[in-house]
């Protein structure tokens, strides 16, 4: 089975803060995304990525920075959190090819920024 | 079915019975669809999908049916159980033909209440 698993459930933060947010795949999958969940808006797309140290911008990529160093790895950064960023943010990988589009979500990361 | 708003469109069902959501999608030149459900806290788990060769396709329980016609996806659930209390939503893409797209585009989704 693929996992996809995220540092932390449930973050809080400062206005201000620094804060990463951390995706691990251990199916040796190309491509990693990240997107946030709003209610009443549905998952929107920050970022993703299709190889190591490539990244493309998503939909909302405002406030938001990505790295990719490693395949399996692909971390979220807000430079400098605000309150408009409490959301959940959810991480989520894909083969990409060979009929493999699906992707696979982790558990979510819960950040409130106070 | 699924729309855009502060709300998800809600469908309560009695246990045991057959459930059926609906999804229209927005772009014809689509080619590959899925159905995910989303329980209450948890990340999106797949759950069944479909290329655009196909109209009907069947799992455990979960059957998806492909309109191309009108742009209408469904997924239907045999013999409802509390466990499939969730929200459910679809997504679709290009990904067979010509420069496919590694996105996914996703409904807003529908939420699936199971009376015991």
């Amino acid at each position: 089975d693929v996992k996809v698993t995220q540092s932390s459930r449930y973050l809080v933060k400062r206005t201000g803060e620094k804060v990463f947010l951390e995706c691990v795949q251990d199916m040796d999958h190309e491509n990693m995304f990240w997107y946030r969940q709003d209610p009443g808006l549905g998952l929107r797309l920050i970022y993703f990525s299709y190889d190591v140290k490539m990244k493309e911008k998503g939909d909302i990529p405002e406030g938001y920075s990505v790295s990719r160093e490693k395949k399996e790895r692909f971390s979220l950064i807000l430079e400098s959190a605000s309150t408009n960023q409490t959301s959940m943010y959810l991480c989520a990988s894909s083969l990409g090819h060979d009929g493999k589009y699906e992707q696979y979500f982790g558990p979510g990361t819960r950040l409130t920024v106070t | 079915g699924e729309s855009v708003g502060l709300h998800l469109p809600t469908l309560s069902v009695q246990e045991g019975d057959n459930s059926i959501i609906n999804c229209a999608y927005s772009n014809s030149a689509s080619d590959y669809f899925i159905w995910y459900k989303q329980e209450s806290g948890k990340g999106p788990q797949f759950i069944i999908d479909i290329r655009s060769n196909m109209d009907k396709r069947q799992g455990q329980r979960v059957t998806v049916l492909l309109n191309k016609t009108v742009k209408h996806l469904s997924l239907q659930i045999a013999a409802t159980q509390p466990g499939d209390s969730a929200v459910y939503f679809c997504a679709e893409t290009i990904a067979y033909s010509g420069a496919g797209s590694y996105q996914l585009t996703f409904g807003k989704g529908t939420k699936l209440s199971v009376i015991p």
